[in-house]
């Protein structure tokens, strides 16, 4: 069964935070991705990632950053939130194929910033 | 410019009924095509993917797929409460290892 973890469930930052999310997966995927959904707006690709230290923009990855050091580990970075910023934040992974590109989720992290 | 279009809903069935959601897209080339479902304030789960044209059967779920039309649906026979949630379709574009999803439809299955 494939494991994607997010390292908080909930999270409250001040404005002007440099904010940390951290996301795990235990299947050895070789893709990995960063969502943020909100109300009206449904998913949009903030950033993803093919390989380790690779990246990707995605649709909407101003004001982000990521890290991806280690294969599992896929790290989103708001290098100073701000209250636009409050979303839910969703991680996902996949294999590298061409025949299907299936992505598993992770629980979400609510993210709000005061 | 990719895009998925969904019928936000809600979607009203009774129990018992069959839940037809639908779904199109824009990108004439795309190969896969997956539908998630989400239960409010959870993340994602994929319920059924379909690769070809025609019906893909799982359980009380069933996708169908019309690469002519650029069209898939899901259908949900014997609907229960349960399956309550919103339904997020998802294409992969030809070339891409990421997905375009649809804003969903919510589907309320009312005892």
């Amino acid at each position: 069964d494939v494991k994607v973890t997010q390292s908080s469930r909930y999270l409250v930052k001040r404005t002007g935070e440099k904010v940390f999310l951290e996301c795990v997966q235990d299947m050895d995927h070789e893709n990995m991705f960063w969502y943020r959904q909100d109300p009206g707006l449904g998913l949009r690709l903030i950033y993803f990632s093919y390989d380790v230290k690779m990246k990707e923009k995605g649709d909407i990855p101003e004001g982000y950053s990521v890290s991806r050091e280690k294969k599992e580990r896929f790290s989103l970075i708001l290098e100073s939130a701000s209250t636009n910023q409050t979303s839910m934040y969703l991680c996902a992974s996949s294999l590298h194929r061409a025949e299907d590109n299936e992505q598993f989720f992770g629980p979400g992290t609510r993210l709000t910033v005061l | 410019q990719k895009e998925v279009e969904q019928n936000s809903g809600p979607l009203s069935v009774p129990e018992g009924a069959i839940a037809s959601l639908n779904c199109t897209y824009s990108d004439r080339g795309s190969q896969s095509f997956f539908w998630y479902r989400q239960y409010s304030g959870k993340s994602p789960e994929l319920i059924m993917s379909i690769y070809s044209n025609g019906d893909k059967e799982d359980g009380r779920f069933t996708a169908q797929l019309n690469k002519a039309s650029q069209y898939v649906s899901l259908l949900i026979r014997d609907s229960q409460p349960s399956d309550s949630a919103t339904y997020l379709c998802a294409v992969n574009p030809p070339g891409y290892s990421t997905l375009t999803f649809g804003k969903g439809t919510m589907l309320l299955v009312s005892p």
